[in-house]
Parts: structure tokens; C-alpha cells; sequence
């Protein structure tokens, strides 16, 4: 198994400009999830879904910030306008929700810059 | 904000010697979970503990929940250079939903 991949793994763009972050989860797994890493803040959950539909986006920051699952297989993470503080690591992780052990599979992460 | 609170947020010892980190949380949970994580890369899981177990054990790693305390520590035996990472905490309420904790930054020193 692959495991969740994202992409790009490295993001370097200008304020203002739109950027997209991708994700493919686990094959089989039904849950997504979309995290942000920073020192100041730490690890916080923006947005997950369950069988492509979104089910909490109470941590997505603002309204720059959109997510969307068209299918069980991609989801994307957008930024439009972006900012400077929007500078972080975003994760995605899977997991299937006929797991017991609850445990999310975690992606390599998206290092983002925003100069 | 953070569910989770991690003390100590840095600790480093000598390979060989055991490591024991603290979690402290909030709220009612279902499952607490352990995380960790080497530098630049993704989250990988650990351990899990439900909220009617008191202590669990998987290979050098000893977790323990006092629900009472809202409290969780995980020991790790016997460490090796490999186990330098940061571990987090993550408490879930048993939807799909895990908090995250601020992170214990662990060095072993060879």
C-alpha cells in the first residue's frame, strides 16, 4: 500500500496568489482528514470528511480556505487569496471508520510558504 | 484550542534509559492515542487506550489513562537513537474526531 500520498511537498508562492494542495487517501478508507502544523499553534484540524462529504470544517481559518472531495480517491485543500501566515505544514490523513483502532494514516505533509 | 497538553515539551536522555512523557486533557473522551513523529515527515500511530482501560502495553511502550486526572503518560523502555521524535497525544471522543496535543520534543542522546 502506498499510503496517503499529497502534493505537492513543497509550495513556494506570493501572497495573493491561489495555491492547491492535493491528497489521495488510503484505498478503502472513508474518512479524510485535513490538518495544519505550526509552531504556534500546533497540530489543528481544518476540515474532515466522511464518504466524500464534508462533516466539520469548523477549523477551516476563514473563507480563503475551501476543501472539496469529488471522489473517494482525491480531495484538495484550497487557498484563495493566499497569506503570508497561511505558512505551515498541511497533512492529510485517512482512515476507515470500520476500524476499531480509530487510528488516522498521516500523508507526508504539504510545506507551504507564503512570502 | 489544544485538547491535550504534553509536559515535558523537550526531554532528552541517554540511549538506554527510559523516557516517560505526560498528557493532560479536558474534556470527557472515548480513546486517547499516541503519535509520533520524526522530523519533516507525517504523524505515525502508535498506541491506542479506550477510556476503560488504565494501562496498555505494546512492545517498549507503556501507556497509562486516569480518566479521573484527565491524564495519560507513555513510557518509553529501553530507548534507542531511533526513538528521537516528537510524540503527541491525541484524544478522541469517539466520532471521528482526534485533538491533538502540543508535543513532547524527545532526544536520545547516543
Amino acid at each position: 500500500d502506498a499510503g496517503v500520498i499529497q502534493s505537492p511537498r513543497h509550495e513556494v508562492t506570493e501572497m495573493g496568489q491561489e495555491v492547491t494542495l492535493r491528497c489521495k487517501p488510503i484505498s478503502g478508507h472513508n474518512s479524510l482528514f485535513w490538518y495544519r502544523q505550526t509552531m504556534m499553534r500546533g497540530l489543528e484540524l481544518l476540515i474532515y470528511f466522511n464518504n466524500n462529504v464534508p462533516i466539520d470544517d469548523s477549523g477551516m481559518p476563514e473563507d480563503r480556505f475551501s476543501a472539496k472531495m469529488p471522489n473517494a480517491s482525491f480531495s484538495t485543500l484550497k487557498i484563495q487569496p493566499s497569506e503570508p501566515r497561511d505558512s505551515a505544514v498541511y497533512f492529510c490523513a485517512s482512515r476507515s471508520t470500520g476500524d476499531s483502532s480509530y487510528e488516522q494514516y498521516f500523508g507526508p505533509g504539504t510545506r507551504l510558504t507564503v512570502t | 484550542s489544544q485538547q491535550g497538553e504534553e509536559d515535558p515539551q523537550a526531554l532528552s536522555i541517554q540511549e538506554g534509559e527510559n523516557a516517560t512523557m505526560n498528557c493532560s486533557y479536558k474534556t470527557s473522551i472515548n480513546n486517547l492515542q499516541w503519535y509520533r513523529q520524526n522530523s519533516g515527515r507525517g504523524l505515525v500511530h502508535l498506541i491506542l487506550i479506550r477510556s476503560n482501560e488504565r494501562e496498555k502495553h505494546s512492545g517498549r511502550l507503556r501507556v497509562t489513562l486516569d480518566t479521573s486526572k484527565k491524564s495519560s503518560s507513555l513510557l518509553i523502555t529501553a530507548s534507542r537513537a531511533a526513538d528521537t521524535a516528537s510524540y503527541f497525544c491525541a484524544t478522541g471522543a469517539g466520532n471521528e474526531k482526534l485533538t491533538f496535543g502540543t508535543g513532547t520534543r524527545l532526544t536520545i542522546i547516543p
